[in-house]
């Protein structure tokens, strides 16, 4: 098994609700990573999980919450977003987070906010 | 600042012609560059890798160059398909220790029409 999974495929949220993006993996991947692509744009790291624990945070507002239950799952939790949170919402798994190790994508969550 | 410039932004062809795509990168100490395929609406999928000591590397139609000196590398499509349609982006990783981080070029998106 050589994917990644994310779950929902579409979300469309106001911006009072809470809502929880999903991605699982079971390659034995001990980094995940969930990453926010606009349009056109290309992909922005938000967040890095190794071996279970947050391992870098670039930033990121505190209404993304991220989580990482066990190795194979990693959450990403939605609290009060803005509309310029719409965008692809994208969890992708390495090996190890060194230098070698190819990062596999999901096919990512179109989120909308309204 | 460690930048990641592809041209061109975008590009039409015709099925069955090549073409070539270009990424030029400031990113240092070098570690890796990456060809990524991205459809519309999809996670990137990988395409080659390019070490430092690597000067060319083939994945069926898709040929990736690298010059470390001029730091440049380029994507070749032989013999375009209509699947070929998608936005190809170049990732180069920094060799910094521990997480190296990724810079992500701005993509092309190219376009193969019958």
């Amino acid at each position: 098994d050589t994917e990644v999974t994310q779950t929902p495929k579409h979300l469309v949220m106001g911006m009072t609700n809470k809502k929880s993006l999903k991605c699982e993996q079971h390659m034995g991947h001990r980094a995940m990573y969930w990453y926010k692509q606009k349009a056109k744009k290309p992909p922005e790291l938000m967040f890095v999980y190794s071996y279970e624990k947050l391992s870098i945070n670039e930033s990121v507002p505190s209404r993304f919450s991220p989580e990482c239950p066990n190795s194979s799952l990693l959450n990403l939790h939605l609290h009060a977003l803005q509309p310029e949170d719409s965008a692809l919402y994208l969890c992708a798994s390495s090996q190890g987070p060194g230098e070698s190790y190819e990062q596999y994508f999901g096919p990512g969550t179109r989120l909308t906010v309204t | 600042k460690n930048q990641v410039e592809q041209s061109p932004q975008s590009l039409i062809i015709l099925e069955g012609k090549n073409c070539t795509l270009q990424c030029n990168y400031t990113v240092s100490p070098f570690s890796n560059l990456r060809w990524y395929k991205q459809d519309t609406g999809r996670g990137p999928v990988s395409l080659t890798i390019m070490t430092f000591s690597e000067n060319t590397k083939s994945n069926g139609r898709y040929t990736a160059t690298l010059d470390a000196d001029t730091k440049q590398s380029s994507l070749h499509i032989t013999a375009s398909q209509l699947s070929d349609s998608a936005s190809y982006i170049c990732v180069v990783r920094e060799n910094s220790g521990g997480y190296q981080k990724v810079t992500f070029g701005t993509g092309t998106k190219l376009q193969v029409i019958p």
